[in-house]
């Protein structure tokens, strides 16, 4: 039961342009929601982030959109550079028998070509 | 301050064999949680442990067991391991819950 879907296993995008990682979930539960990004060989690490109440957070060339009628989240990447080359991951946080519960999706292999 | 600590980086066991795994996660850090990563299935969640107890659990056999220290240190076992066991296991720390979590660099491990 995939509750958080990130439906495009990979994206290529040219040096300069928008990479735009799209991201599903299925659980109304859930109430906050961040993006990881993960090299080869290393852990994820935190990007951005979103709560539930707001529809949109930037930070420098980041920008998150969370649209809760359509269950829909997005990361925005402007302007894509080729270090920003590796896995996404998308992940949703919620209430889990008193305590927050965070699932992730299977990650967006995202190439930034020079 | 010192990052998330997994211990070891790789490792190669045989089918039927048990192992342990290690996580030191950052100063201050009370909570841990573990995740298994494989090719298809993203992060799969495993436990989480928060001053010494487990508060959460992922959807995996009894044969994953897992255990936190007073010092916060926290270690999974995987006993009778199983070819499809093979999988990066990566170990997490963060303050609170919620999500924002700090890595570990996980540990590789490979099941022949």
């Amino acid at each position: 039961d995939q509750q958080v879907k990130q439906n495009s296993p990979s994206l290529s995008v040219q040096e300069g342009r928008i990479s735009i990682l799209n991201c599903d979930y299925t659980n109304s539960m859930f109430d906050y929601f961040l993006w990881y990004k993960k090299y080869p060989a290393e852990g994820p690490t935190f990007l951005i982030s979103i709560s539930s109440i707001k529809d949109k957070n930037e930070d420098g060339r980041f920008t998150v959109f969370l649209n809760k009628s359509a269950k829909h989240l997005s990361l925005h990447i402007v302007p894509s550079q080729p270090g920003d080359s590796a896995v996404y991951f998308c992940a949703a946080s919620g209430d889990s028998g008193g305590y927050q519960k965070v699932t992730f999706g299977i990650g967006t292999k995202l190439q930034v070509i020079p | 301050k010192a990052g998330v600590t997994q211990t070891p980086r790789y490792l190669i066991k045989t089918r039927g064999q048990q192992v342990t795994l290690s996580c030191s996660p950052i100063s201050g850090h009370r909570s841990v949680s573990w995740y298994q990563q494989t090719p298809g299935q993203g992060l799969q969640f495993l436990f989480e442990y928060f001053s010494e107890t487990q508060r959460n659990k992922g959807n995996f056999p009894g044969r994953f067991s897992g255990r936190q220290f007073s010092n916060s240190r926290s270690e999974m076992n995987v006993s009778t391991l199983e070819l499809g066991d093979s999988a990066l296991y990566l170990c997490a720390s963060s303050e609170a819950t919620g999500g924002r979590y700090t890595f570990g660099s996980g540990t590789r491990l490979t099941v022949v």
